[in-house]
């Protein structure tokens, strides 16, 4: 149980598209879900917070007006990269956290994304 | 604000040999403490995690990590490596009054050697 399905795993895209990414719980609901950025070689670095039917969450220095989170239903939650661009390459990891985190956190498997 | 810091960046340690990595975590009350680990191009995989009771914790492949109050300590460990466990570890604190944020410490990355 417990599983939440991220789509794409890969994705690559031209300088100035947008690009979504999807992170479904597949056998559970979920109001909240984190976002996190990776870059190469570094750690897990928490965007947003995504909250089902109101405003995500964002975290400082984090544009939210690049990086768009849709949460409008209990079991799926979107981060949109608007206006790509190479410095956006990353890997995205989306997470929830299970009873308010008193039963851990499940990951998506991430959306490695690379910007030509 | 809670913090996670993993001193070493990086371990080389000889397979057989025994593991230890080192997190230290800072804030008010006992957080939900985690180990992760993320092998090249991957996702995270949980190893264990303390939230309350019994200081050690087992994990799976092996691993067991102590939870210190004192030292506000999440030290991770196994006794003998294997050539698998190379990869990056990722120790983690997380908190209810936090708003249930998870924060990653720096990660450390463990070199087997034959």
């Amino acid at each position: 149980g417990a599983v939440v399905s991220q789509h794409p795993s890969r994705v690559i895209c031209k300088s100035g598209t947008s690009v979504k990414i999807e992170c479904r719980s597949l056998d559970f609901q979920a109001t909240t879900m984190f976002w996190y950025r990776q870059f190469p070689k570094q750690s897990l670095m928490l965007m947003a917070t995504s909250n089902e039917g109101s405003k995500a969450t964002y975290e400082q220095g984090v544009e939210k007006d690049k990086f768009l989170i849709n949460h409008a239903s209990l079991t799926l939650s979107t981060l949109t990269v608007t206006s790509a661009h190479p410095e956006d390459s990353s890997f995205y990891i989306c997470s929830v956290p299970l009873a308010n985190g008193g039963n851990g956190y499940t990951f998506g498997s991430g959306t490695r994304l690379t910007v030509v | 604000a809670q913090s996670v810091t993993q001193p070493d960046i990086h371990i080389t340690v000889s397979e057989g040999a025994s593991l230890e990595l080192r997190c230290n975590y800072s804030y008010g009350a006992t957080p939900y403490l985690f180990w992760y680990v993320q092998s090249p191009g991957q996702g995270l995989q949980l190893l264990l995690k303390y939230f309350s009771g019994d200081t050690l914790v087992q994990g799976i492949k092996g691993f067991e990590a102590e939870f210190k109050r004192s030292q506000s300590s999440f030290n991770l460990r196994k006794p003998s490596v294997h050539w698998s466990d190379a990869a990056e570890y990722f120790c983690a604190v997380g908190a209810k009054a936090a708003g249930n944020k998870l924060t990653f410490g720096g990660g450390t990355r463990v070199l087997v050697k034959p």
